[in-house]
């Protein structure tokens, strides 16, 4: 069973715009959520995280949202840039990380 | 100290032989995980260490895969009679455990990928 899910396999935006990558998760005892970014042939780079007491997490560019009610989380990168180009993974924690299945993210100048 | 190094990048292996990884974690933390990824898929958890102690290991781990984190530093994973199958990136990441509780944040290797012939 899939516990997290990122339901669009990819997604392409234009430079300067907003990107917006979303996860769904189903176990409510996840207490931690990150999104990683992942380049081929290397290993994820952590980006931002947000706790399952917050519903919202800001850095520079990129804002995480969660919804708990609704078991939702997203990634807002504004604005793309083409630098952002990339596989995203949402990962939810109790320890371990349990990852979804990632989305390609394509920002193109 | 740059981050989570692991040795070798790539791999490449002939059917049934052994295989042995090595992954160094970020000097001060003490936790250390093993995660595997196949194309299409987002890493699996396999095992992780809590100093030298192995807390958990997937059911993904089968009698041929075996980890290790002597003096709970670097750690192994080595892999006898490959399979096909076992073709991955393999993934090491650390962590630093946190107080109270809280959350931590894994920071992961280079990954050493993975294929068997």
């Amino acid at each position: 069973d899939q516990q997290v899910k990122q339901n669009s396999p990819s997604l392409s935006v234009q430079e300067g715009r907003i990107s917006i990558l979303n996860c769904d998760y189903t176990n409510s005892m996840f207490d931690y959520f990150l999104w990683y970014k992942k380049y081929p042939a290397e290993g994820p780079t952590f980006l931002i995280s947000i706790s399952s007491i917050k519903d919202k997490n800001e850095d520079g560019r990129f804002t995480v949202f969660l919804n708990k009610s609704a078991k939702h989380l997203s990634l807002h990168i504004v604005p793309s840039q083409p630098g952002d180009s990339a596989v995203y993974f949402c990962a939810a924690s109790r320890y371990k990380l349990i990852f979804g299945t990632g989305t390609l993210l394509a920002v193109q100048p | 100290d740059t981050g989570v190094s692991q040795d070798p990048r790539h791999k490449i292996t002939k059917r049934g032989q052994n295989v042995t990884f090595r992954c160094d974690p970020i000097s001060e933390h003490n936790r250390l995980y093993w995660y595997r990824q196949t194309l299409g898929q987002g890493p699996e958890f396999l095992t992780y260490f809590q100093n030298e102690a192995q807390l958990e290991k997937s059911r993904l781990l089968s009698d041929r895969f075996s980890a290790e984190r002597p003096k709970g530093s670097f750690s192994t994973l080595e892999i006898q009679r490959t399979e096909q199958g076992d073709s991955a990136m393999y993934l090491c990441a650390s962590s630093l455990e946190a107080s109270g509780g809280a959350p931590e944040t894994q920071y992961f290797g280079p990954g050493t990928r993975l294929l068997v012939l």
